[in-house]
């Protein structure tokens, strides 16, 4: 069972839907990030969270460290969203490394 | 501003072949450094990472092996090429605790 599991793997929704990604998790954690991936490749880091809730224009994180889920939301989601999005956490004691989940890969429908 | 810099950007070697992948940050010192690599269909793998000049940390057994000859440089290499060293190649820095800023990636199709 991987440390770090994300849901749905795929997920296609109409322009304008509220978007939810899922990421739990089964370790000890001193850190959470969301990246995204655009298909050329290239990652941008999101959101880096270790409690509570991030927003940063319509995208919304909050993790539930008691619970070790967290949750990615995109509000009036737009074509350009598409995207495959990477939930990694840093384990405690795990030095500086993050461990990854496979990704949901989002694609919004005009 | 900090700035990371991969190159190639596109890679086509023969099994056997060497490789050297070369990353570079600028506008920061002493930062961490991480080479991890996406197989096809696959999550993000740590390779690699580094605190600091000369200090290589491996996560995974396997032909390939890194190196930090300056504070602002990593780079990925290896012998012998296998067929399953095909990939997408991305390093990243860090500052300890912080967010971690990805590069554009080398993307490595061996034949």
């Amino acid at each position: 069972k991987n440390e770090v599991e994300q849901s749905p793997q795929n997920l296609t929704a109409q322009e304008g839907e509220f978007i939810t990604i899922n990421c739990s998790y089964s370790v000890g954690i001193s850190a959470l990030h969301w990246l995204q991936q655009h298909p050329g490749g290239g990652i941008v880091s999101l959101f880096m969270l270790s409690s509570g809730k991030k927003k940063h224009g319509r995208l919304i994180a909050t993790i539930n460290i008691q619970e070790k889920h967290s949750s990615l939301h995109i509000t009036a989601s737009h074509p350009r969203d598409s995207a495959v999005y990477i939930c990694a956490v840093r384990i405690v004691g795990g030095n500086e490394k993050l461990t990854f989940g496979t990704g949901t890969r989002l694609t919004i429908i005009p | 501003s900090q700035t990371i810099h991969q190159w190639p950007a596109t890679l086509v070697q023969p099994v056997g072949s060497p490789l050297s992948l070369e990353c570079t940050v600028e506008g920061t010192s002493n930062p961490n450094l991480y080479w991890y690599r996406q197989a096809a269909g696959r999550g993000l793998q740590l390779l690699f990472y580094s605190v600091g000049i000369g200090q290589i940390s491996s996560e995974v057994p396997q032909n390939l092996s890194a190196s930090r000859p300056q504070d602002r440089q990593f780079i990925l290499s290896s012998k012998k090429l296998l067929l399953s060293d095909s990939g997408f190649y991305l390093c990243a820095w860090s500052y300890s605790k912080y967010e971690q800023y990805f590069g554009p990636g080398t993307r490595l199709t061996v034949t």
